[in-house]
C-alpha cells in the first residue's frame, strides 16, 4: 500500500499568517493527492483535488502543489475558521490511504 | 445540495455483526457516475478506505476488510449499507460514508459520521 506522510502534526498561526503544510508520499503518485479539511461536529470537507485544483466554493487563499512524493498545502492570510485538522489522500491506486494530519490552532 | 447521512447502533459487541445504512438525499444514488464508499476514523489507525458499492451491486472491498465486509445499495430507497462482521474493539471508530466520483479518486461529499463503540 501506498503510505502517505504528513508533517507537522500540528501548527499555531496567528490569523493573517501564511502556513504550509506538507505531504509525502511513500511512492511517486503523479497529482493524485487529495486534501481534506475536518472540523469537529461538521462534516468533512473536500478542499483540494488533483494535488492543485480548488474544489468548489473554496477560497483562494487555499492553494495545493505538488508532483511526485512531495506535496503541499498552503493557507495565506489564515482565518478563525481555518481552525480544522488537514488530511491528504492518495488516489493513485487502491488502496486509497489518508496521511495522520496536520491540525491547525489558531 | 446532496447530503449524506449516517445511522446505525452506537455500541456493538464483540463478534457480533455492525449494521450502517448512509440514506442519500438532494440527490440520485442511482447515477452510475458515482460510487458509494465507507471510511472509518479511529486513534490507532487514523483514516481508513474500507471499500465501496456501486449502483450496479459492484463493490470493492480493501484487503484490510475483504473477509468480513459486506456493502449493499438499495436504490429505491436511496441508502447504501455496511456490514461488519466478528467486530473487537480494534473496530471502534467513527465511521463515514461518502461520495466518490467514478472517474476520479476522491471522496467529494462525506456525511458528518457516526462513532460506533465495540464493547460488551
Amino acid at each position: 500500500d501506498i503510505q502517505m506522510f504528513q508533517s507537522p502534526a500540528s501548527l499555531s498561526p496567528f490569523v493573517g499568517d501564511r502556513v504550509t503544510m506538507t505531504c509525502r508520499a511513500s511512492q511517486s503518485i503523479d497529482t493524485s493527492v487529495n486534501w481534506f479539511q475536518f472540523k469537529t461536529g461538521k462534516v468533512p470537507k473536500l478542499v483540494v483535488y488533483g494535488a492543485s485544483s480548488l474544489q468548489g466554493e473554496v477560497p483562494s487563499r487555499f492553494r495545493g502543489s505538488g508532483y511526485g512524493t512531495d506535496f503541499t498545502l498552503t493557507i495565506t492570510n489564515v482565518q478563525p475558521e481555518d481552525i480544522a485538522t488537514y488530511y491528504c489522500q492518495q488516489g493513485y491506486r487502491t488502496p486509497f490511504t489518508f496521511g495522520q494530519g496536520t491540525k491547525l490552532e489558531i | 445540495q446532496l447530503h449524506l447521512q449516517e445511522s446505525g447502533p452506537g455500541q456493538v459487541k464483540p463478534w457480533e455483526t455492525l449494521s450502517l445504512t448512509c440514506t442519500v438525499s438532494g440527490g440520485s444514488i442511482s447515477s452510475g457516475d458515482y460510487y458509494w464508499d465507507w471510511i472509518r476514523q479511529s486513534p490507532g489507525q487514523g483514516l481508513e478506505w474500507i471499500g465501496n458499492v456501486h449502483h450496479s451491486g459492484d463493490t470493492y472491498y480493501t484487503a484490510s476488510f475483504k473477509s468480513r465486509v459486506t456493502m449493499s445499495i438499495d436504490t429505491s430507497r436511496g441508502h447504501f449499507s455496511l456490514k461488519m462482521s466478528s467486530v473487537t474493539a480494534a473496530d471502534t471508530a467513527v465511521y463515514y460514508c461518502a461520495r466518490h466520483p467514478a472517474r476520479d479518486n476522491w471522496f467529494d461529499h462525506w456525511g458528518q459520521g457516526t462513532p460506533v463503540t465495540v464493547s460488551s
